[in-house]
Formats: C-alpha cells, structure tokens, sequence
C-alpha cells in the first residue's frame, strides 16, 4: 500500500536532548512537509522541502531541524533548543505541481517532555 | 502573511440536518482549495477538493467557491454522529505549501 509512514507514534523527550522524527513515503511524491498542532490549533508550518538536498524553512522553523538526502525520507530533529516541544507533530508529502495538488499525511508522532 | 479564518465552533448540528462549515482567505492569487476531516488524535484525511466557481458533489459532502468573495464553504447533508470532527481548510496559489485554518469543530447530536 503507498502511503507516508511517520515513526515512533509516541517519544518522550529529556531535558537537553534532540530527537529525530522519522517521515518515509512511497508516494513518489517530489515535496514533503513538517506541521506541528497543539491542541485546540491549526497547523502550523514548520520545514518543507521540494526537491533532494533542498529544503525551506516554514513560520516556526526555529528549534528544528530537517535533511532530505533521499526522495523518500524527510526526518525532523527536534533540537534541545526548542523550549516547549511538545505537540502533535505531522508529515506530509505531495506532488510539486503549479496548482491543484492536495498534501496527504502520515499518522502522525506525539511528542512529550519527561 | 496569508491566512484562512473559520469559526472554531463547536458547530452543533442534530442527527439527519445539513451542516455548513465555512472558511474566508486572504490571498487572492489563491487557485486551490481543499477540506480535511480530522478525527480527535487523529491526522488530517483529505475529503474534497475544488478548483472553480461554484458546487462540486461529492455523495454527502458539497463544497461551494466564491472567487470573488474570497469564500468556501462545506455542507454536509444528513448529518451523522461519525462526522462528529474537526474540519480543515486549506489554501494555495501555485507553487507553494498549504496555507491551513485553525479547522471548525463539528458535533452531530444523535
């Protein structure tokens, strides 16, 4: 089945550590994106990314940080930097079209602080 | 700063009655516009898509396109208590991400 695979579902994160959310497609899809949602919120931008070894930061890129070496793999590293990092963390991934391209997400990692 | 406005609700509707959820954006170059459904915990699944002036039909679901009232709108016709959920607006012109909503919380009352 083609679809976006975001692993683990659950990470707990200690003070002073980076962690790393893993986003894998099987879409073919040329752009992949990173949310994060609070509760009761939107979602807000946080990387995106159109092509291999390119990516674009979003409206709360600072704290993150993204690779995408591979068409298929986009990661997200929450840094120790980001203060309060604890949401509801959401990939997506599309085509990179002029227009009419919808983006479809992964299940999606919740993220807590111990 | 391009944005998208709904009312965050919750929009109470009884079982069998017609929800309307609507959605006002602020970038008039915008071409495409999309409605999401996101169960609580869950991720956002896309439900329909439309592109031009007017309706687009999709079994329950209509979505309405008004271009020159920077306006889209969703109805859902008989409701029922599993369309109890957030729904998402979105937006984009061209080659550039989504621009989302902060989404309209539906509860269909059985």
């Amino acid at each position: 089945d083609g679809g976006i695979t975001q692993s683990p579902k659950y990470l707990f994160r200690k003070e002073g550590q980076n962690v790393t959310l893993s986003c894998e497609q099987n879409l073919n899809h040329d752009a992949m994106y990173w949310y994060r949602q609070d509760p009761g919120q939107g979602l807000r931008l946080i990387y995106y990314s159109q092509i291999v070894n390119d990516f674009q930061k979003g409206d709360i890129a600072e704290g993150y940080s993204v690779s995408r070496e591979k068409k298929e793999s986009f990661p997200l590293t929450v840094t120790s930097a980001q203060k309060n990092p604890t949401a509801f963390y959401l990939c997506a991934s599309s085509r990179w079209d002029r227009e009419r391209v919808p983006q479809h997400f992964g299940d999606g990692t919740r993220l807590s602080i111990l | 700063q391009k944005e998208v406005e709904q009312n965050s609700g919750p929009l109470s509707v009884p079982e069998g009655a017609i929800a309307s959820l609507n959605c006002t954006y602020s970038d008039r170059g915008s071409q495409s516009f999309f409605w999401y459904r996101q169960y609580s915990g869950k991720s956002p699944e896309l439900i329909m898509s439309i592109y031009s002036n007017g309706d687009k039909e999709d079994g329950r679901f209509t979505a309405q396109l008004n271009k020159a009232s920077q306006y889209v709108s969703l109805l859902i016709r008989d409701s029922q208590p599993s369309d109890s959920a957030t729904y998402l607006c979105a937006c984009n012109s061209g080659n550039t991400p989504l621009v989302f909503g902060k989404g309209t919380r539906l509860s269909v009352i059985a």
